[in-house]
């Protein structure tokens, strides 16, 4: 089955810092999101990159698809106390059907 | 449009009851999933169904687990007996697969202890 490793687990950062997640899969990549989730909340929809060499940009969140469409990584530019939660990568696998398989998920802390 | 809407909120529940969670998905989405997400296991997928039939269950854990969707606006997932490692958070999500919108939407989950 299709596995997602997400480095690293936790991250502290200073506020104004810029910070990477990476989430690399074990199988080719047919569709990857990334999500947000908050203490006690859902997971918010943020990105979708289906093509290899994709990146998307939502205000200062941009993800990118490599071209072998295995790993992905989420950078967060001049990182803000509002960004703090966890990050989950999901991903469509050849074998999940529209189930999605997710990663464990970052932790991300930012201090003022 | 309200979102994903899940009930109850919190569950608390003494080990061999029963328990029941519920979920209203987006109108108009006609695939609807049910995870869980524990700490040691991240977030697994249980069952999802596509217009109303399910699809694949293999991530259900046993038959005290069953879940439902009796119409496009409602589906169940029951536990019967309840177990203290059932303690966990539910997500319901929905989607639809017309006009290239595959997003999953995801409820604010149904927190679940049981003592």
């Amino acid at each position: 089955s299709q596995e997602l490793e997400q480095s690293p687990q936790s991250l502290i950062v200073q506020e104004g810092k810029n910070l990477t997640i990476n989430c690399t899969s074990s199988k080719t990549l047919y569709g990857l999101y990334w999500y947000k989730q908050k203490y006690g909340e859902g997971l918010i929809f943020l990105m979708m990159l289906q093509k290899g060499g994709e990146e998307k940009s939502h205000e200062k969140i941009t993800a990118k698809l490599d071209e072998k469409k295995q790993q992905s990584s989420l950078h967060i530019t001049a990182s803000q106390p509002s960004h703090a939660g966890i990050y989950l990568c999901g991903a469509d696998g050849v074998d999940s059907g529209y189930a999605l398989n997710f990663g464990k998920g970052t932790s991300l802390l930012v201090t003022p | 449009d309200a979102g994903v809407i899940q009930s109850p909120r919190h569950e608390v529940t003494e080990m061999g009851q029963e328990v029941t969670l519920r979920c209203k998905p987006i109108s108009g989405h006609d695939y609807l999933f049910w995870y869980r997400q524990t700490m040691m296991r991240g977030l697994e997928l249980l069952i999802y169904f596509n217009n109303n039939v399910p699809i694949d269950d293999s991530g259900m854990p046993e038959d005290r687990f069953s879940a439902k969707m009796p119409n496009a606006s409602f589906s169940t997932l029951k536990i019967q007996p309840s177990e203290p490692r059932d303690s966990a958070v539910y997500f319901c999500a929905s989607s639809s697969r017309t006009g290239g919108e595959e997003t999953q939407y995801f409820g604010p989950g149904t927190r679940l202890l049981v003592l």
